[in-house]
C-alpha cells in the first residue's frame, strides 16, 4: 500500500521554541494532508486539513498562529508547533488521502515533548 | 455532523476465539468507510476499505461489513492471535477528498 512518512518520530524541545514536523506521501501525490493531535488512551483529534498550494483548513478551537501548517507540494506538508510549551507535549500524526480510492493513509507519527 | 460509535471501548478473548468489534455512524450518506489498527505510540496501519457501493472486504483473517442503511459496520476476526492486540479504529469518510470521521476505537486484548 502507500506509505506516509513523518519525521522526526520524536523530538525533545525547551519551552518558547518551535519545532517542525514533516509529513511525506512517498508514493503519491496527495492534494490534501490531515493532522490530529492524540493523547493518551484517546482518539485522534483533527487540527486541520493541509491543502496544497492553498491555506489550511484548522479545525474550531486549534489556534492557526500556534499550529502553522505548509502544504507546499503535492508530497510533502509541515506541521510547526511555534513558541511550544509543555501543554503542547502529545503525539502529532498526519495522515494523506489517495486519490484514486479515497483511502487514507497515515504516517508514523511524531512525539513531541517540551521541557 | 456524523458521529461515529464504536461498542465495546475495551474487549478481552482467550487466543483462538472469533470475534466482531462494532462501527456505527449517524450519517448513511457516506463516501466510504475504513478500519484502522493502532499499537501503541505508533501511527495507525490501514486494514480494510469499503466503498459506499461493497458491501464487505476480506483480507486474510479479517472481514468486515457495510450496511449503510441501518449506519452499521463490523469487523470480524478469525481465530484471534495475540498479535491481534492492538485498538482498532472505524473511520467513515464522507467525499473522496475531505476529512473522515473516527471513532474512539476499540482496545482489544487476545490473552494467549
Amino acid at each position: 500500500g502507500a506509505v506516509v512518512s513523518q519525521h522526526p518520530s520524536r523530538v525533545i524541545c525547551k519551552s518558547g521554541t518551535s519545532v517542525k514536523i514533516e509529513c511525506r506521501s512517498l508514493d503519491f501525490q496527495a492534494t490534501t494532508m490531515f493532522w490530529y493531535r492524540q493523547f493518551p488512551k484517546q482518539s485522534l483529534m483533527l487540527m486541520a486539513t493541509s491543502n496544497e498550494g492553498s491555506k489550511a483548513t484548522y479545525e474550531q478551537g486549534v489556534e492557526k498562529d500556534k499550529f502553522l501548517i505548509n502544504h507546499a507540494s503535492l508530497t510533502l506538508s509541515t506541521l510547526t508547533v511555534t513558541s511550544a510549551h509543555p501543554e503542547d507535549s502529545s503525539f502529532y500524526i498526519c495522515s494523506a488521502r489517495g486519490r484514486a480510492t479515497g483511502e487514507l493513509f497515515f504516517g508514523e507519527g511524531s512525539r513531541l515533548t517540551v521541557l | 455532523k456524523q458521529e461515529v460509535t464504536q461498542i465495546p471501548a475495551a474487549l478481552s478473548v482467550p487466543e483462538g476465539e472469533n470475534l466482531v468489534l462494532n462501527c456505527s455512524f449517524t450519517d448513511s450518506a457516506i463516501y466510504n468507510l475504513q478500519w484502522f489498527r493502532q499499537d501503541p505510540g505508533k501511527g495507525l496501519t490501514s486494514l480494510l476499505l469499503i466503498q459506499s457501493s461493497q458491501r464487505e472486504q476480506t483480507s486474510g483473517r479479517l472481514n468486515a461489513s457495510l450496511d449503510k442503511s441501518s449506519g452499521r459496520s463490523t469487523l470480524y476476526i478469525a481465530a484471534s492471535q495475540p498479535g491481534d492486540s492492538a485498538t482498532y479504529l472505524c473511520a467513515v469518510g464522507q467525499t473522496n477528498a475531505g476529512k473522515s470521521t473516527f471513532g474512539d476505537g476499540t482496545t482489544l486484548t487476545v490473552k494467549p
